[in-house]
């Protein structure tokens, strides 16, 4: 069953960088994702879509300071140089033919 | 520029139906797949149902038998009927576009609220 597992939080202070994770369920690790950021009271904006090299496309104005990698099953997204406006929700997302799945989500907050 | 505006919330009573609609603006529906995905009060994400471009449908299994998504292309409006509503379905309804399997664009979200 094709699974994304996100930690519920995670924290760091204005300024420095952050690397949430996604972790692809077992025998999906070869998939595809996408990172979406959803701030308060927001509808969700699409950051970037990730490959499992590595290699990632990014939104419309996506700053560069977004940016993805990956590793066997996992997939991450780097913050650097955080602000006040990336405390949000972000989802990572994925699919097979007929079926798009989400993780369930981590919510930044920025210190 | 592409924009998606989703209307037709309200609130309805369970076992009630609704229609959303989607009117897309800066691209042609029939040539993307368009999808919706919900998301429930403080939960996460949901995906509900795709279009393709060919006009295939498919619904997660948690409205399979109740949805449907379809659209009108001299409108290029996409829609999600929903039958036989419950307290469960209550929830912000997303209008999306698909593009090589992620959701690039999104409306802003019509609130659909199933209480009696």
């Amino acid at each position: 069953q094709l699974v994304l597992t996100q930690s519920p939080s995670a924290s760091a202070s204005l300024g420095a960088s952050v690397k949430l994770t996604c972790t692809l369920s077992s025998g999906h690790s070869s998939y595809a994702i996408a990172w979406y950021q959803q701030q308060p009271e927001k509808g969700p904006r699409y950051l970037m879509k990730l490959d499992s090299e590595g290699s990632h496309t990014k939104g419309d104005g996506i700053p560069d300071r977004f940016s993805g990698s990956s590793s066997g099953a996992e997939r991450y997204l780097t913050i650097s140089s955080l602000q006040s406006e990336d405390e949000a929700d972000y989802y990572c997302q994925t699919w097979v033919t007929g079926t798009w799945v989400f993780g369930g989500g981590t919510k930044l907050t920025v210190l | 520029e592409v924009q998606l505006v989703e209307t037709g919330g309200g609130l309805i009573q369970p076992g009630g139906s609704l229609r959303l609609s989607c009117a897309a603006s800066g691209f042609i529906v029939s040539g993307n797949y368009m999808s919706w995905v919900r998301q429930a009060p403080g939960k996460g994400l949901e995906w509900v149902s795709v279009i393709y471009t060919g006009g295939s449908t498919y619904l997660a299994d948690s409205v399979k038998g109740r949805f449907t998504i379809s659209r009108d292309n001299s409108k290029n409006m996409v829609y999600l009927q929903m039958n036989s509503l419950r307290a469960e379905d209550t929830a912000v309804y997303y209008c999306t576009r698909v593009l090589g399997g992620i959701f690039d664009y999104w409306g802003q979200g019509t609130l659909v609220t199933v209480s009696s």
